[in-house]
């Protein structure tokens, strides 16, 4: 079974300073990463993906995620965040031999302080 | 194309009311999912369509009765809620065989039952 840890519930952080959302899954199994984000009213959008290759994903508005196998973690890094950066964010898992069935993680809430 | 459309934006019914909810893309793809999301919560899937043909369903109560017409639609025909029912109803769809297995997620139909 599959699931998905983000530790941070709500992270705020101010205008221009960096930021690291995490994420850790469990999995006996080889998978896929994803992150995605939500404004308010909205639907998810897909920031980045992790299928295989480089370990360094980079993904839309200048964020970028480290897939470490060994620690089982994805976490998403941005250098400097801006005032439209504040959204949910969810960390997601699919087994690699079937993709269907998502495991989100609980959500974390950035808000960027101005 | 990489748009997932639904319909209504906002509903509003009450427990007696039977209306249904619509989603639609164009991208070829052949898998289509219902989730269920509260405030503040990730996502909960409720039912994922492969070629056309109910392949999960979460024991999601009778009252919420999917139906796929085609492989371009989804709906989701609603009876008999209950106030807890009240959410925002995401559709998504990704493309199983692709190998590229992330989610597209619609607007959402926020849900108010009174």
């Amino acid at each position: 079974a599959q699931s998905v840890t983000q530790l941070d519930s709500q992270v705020p952080v101010f205008e221009e300073a960096p930021v690291e959302l995490r994420c850790n899954y469990s999995s006996s199994v080889s998978v896929y990463l994803f992150w995605y984000v939500q404004y308010p009213n909205q639907g998810l959008q897909l920031l980045l993906k992790y299928l295989s290759g480089s370990t360094l994903v980079k993904g839309i508005n200048g964020f970028e995620a480290e897939f470490n196998k060994s620690q089982t973690s994805f976490h998403l890094r941005k250098p400097s965040v801006h005032i439209s950066d504040t959204a949910e964010y969810f960390c997601a898992v699919t087994r690699s031999n079937t993709g269907n069935q998502f495991y989100f993680g609980t959500g974390t809430s950035l808000t960027v302080i101005p | 194309d990489t748009e997932v459309t639904q319909t209504p934006k906002h509903l509003v019914m009450g427990m007696t009311n039977k209306k249904s909810l619509k989603c639609e893309q164009h991208m070829g793809h052949r898998a289509m999912y219902w989730y269920k999301q509260k405030a503040k919560k990730p996502p909960e899937l409720m039912f994922v369509y492969s070629y056309e043909k109910l392949s999960i369903n979460e024991s999601v109560p009778s009252r919420f009765s999917p139906e796929c017409p085609n492989s371009s639609l989804l709906n989701l025909h609603l009876h008999a809620l209950q106030p807890e029912d009240s959410a925002l109803y995401l559709c998504a769809s990704s493309q199983p065989t692709s190998g590229i297995h992330e989610q597209y997620f619609g607007p959402g139909t926020r849900l108010t039952v009174t």
